[in-house]
Order: C-alpha cells, then structure tokens, then sequence
C-alpha cells in the first residue's frame, strides 16, 4: 500500500511570506500528525488532527496552524515566515493516533531566506 | 512536562561488537516508549515499541522503571545497522510523540 505522502519535497521562501504543505497519509488512517525536525531542537510535535479535529497541539506560536479535510488529507500553514522556522517538516500518519504506529513521511524540506 | 535524552550523539562500533544505544526519560506516569530508526536518504521508522516485547533485527530494548531508561541494544553489530535511532515516548493516550535528540550509530569494519 502507499506510504504517507507529503508535497513538495522542498520550498524555498522569503521572510514575511506564508507557506501551505500537504499531507497524504495512508489509506483507512485518521489521525495526522505534524512534527518540526532542526539539527538544534531536534524532533518537535506540531499538532495533531483526528477526523477533522485538532486533538494534540505543541507548544508553537499561532503562526503555524493546520486543518484536515474529510478525506485525512492534511496541510498545516505557516503565516510570517521567519528565518528560524526554516526545517524538515514531518508529517506522520496512524489508524487512531492514540495507541497505534504511526508511520512518517519524507518530509517537507523548508528553507527560509 | 514528558522528556527524553539521548546522550550520545555519535556511536562508532566496530562490526561485530555489541551495540547500546542510551535512552532516559522523564514522566510522571506510565509511559509508552519506542525506538524509531532512519537509514540514510530514507524515513523515519518504527523499529520496536517496549509493549510488544519483540526482537526486530536482532535489537532488544528493556524498559526499566526504576532507572526510567529504554536502552536499545545489539549483541553484534552488522555495517546495515549504520543509521539515526531516535527514543521516543508516548504520554497515556495521547498522540503525541516526544523524541529524543537522537543518536548516530556508525558501525565499522
């Protein structure tokens, strides 16, 4: 079966600017979660989405938000780029989330100039 | 607030030598605990998870309360094990998962 899919592999945007990225999990999961991955903070948890509701949310300013549509798909949006949100943006997929693999994608490698 | 340390950031075995890969962590209540593993250019992905008590690839890892550690181990460490392990913990029936920082093994002839 088709892993997690997320797009575009990478982005390149300038300070100030928004940025939108997708998810894809796997067929028949429900639950969607995002991490943030920088060599100084290491893995963090962005929020996660469970049948169209945020359940989980990381300690993240408002500026990073997401939503997921009926079909699991998810996007999370960061408004105002800065410089220091520039990371590999991961998104991981599971059947319920709560007790259950969750199963990651490539990432979204984002650079902020 | 949950928390995991992974103290080493390289680990450099020779092939063949026993591997263990160092994981504490910090919670108050019962935690679910998990090793994840990346190879090169490839995702992230679960290697083993402490509740199905399972060997995968031939690691180990034991959960010890009393030490709040999920060491992962290897007794002969082959070149394929060459990779990223991260410990990561999972807080009652939360989602979420707290990673460590992670470690590097690299293994060598």
């Amino acid at each position: 079966k088709a892993g997690v899919t997320q797009t575009p592999r990478y982005l390149i945007k300038t300070r100030g600017q928004q940025v939108t990225l997708s998810c894809s999990p796997i067929s028949g999961h429900r639950s969607v979660s995002w991490y943030q991955q920088t060599p100084g903070q290491g893995l963090q948890f962005l929020f996660e989405y469970f049948s169209e509701t945020q359940r989980n949310k990381g300690n993240f300013p408002g500026r990073f938000s997401g939503r997921q549509f009926s079909n699991s798909r998810s996007e999370m949006n960061v408004s105002t780029l800065e410089l220091g949100d520039s990371a590999l943006y991961l998104c991981a997929s599971s059947l319920s989330g709560d007790d259950t693999e969750a199963f990651f994608g490539q990432g979204t490698r984002l650079t902020v100039v | 607030a949950q928390r995991v340390t992974q103290p080493e950031k390289l680990l450099s075995v020779f092939k063949g030598a026993p591997v263990e890969l160092k994981c504490n962590y910090s919670y108050s209540g019962s935690p679910e605990l998990f090793w994840y593993v990346q190879y090169s250019r490839q995702r992230l992905q679960l290697l083993l998870r402490h509740i199905s008590r399972e060997s995968i690839k031939g690691f180990t890892a034991d959960l010890n309360k009393g030490e709040t550690s999920f060491h992962l181990k290897k007794p002969f460490a082959q070149e394929e094990d060459s990779a990223m392990y991260y410990c990561a913990l999972r807080a009652g029936t939360a989602s979420k998962l707290t990673f460590g920082t992670g470690t590097r093994l690299q293994v060598t002839l």
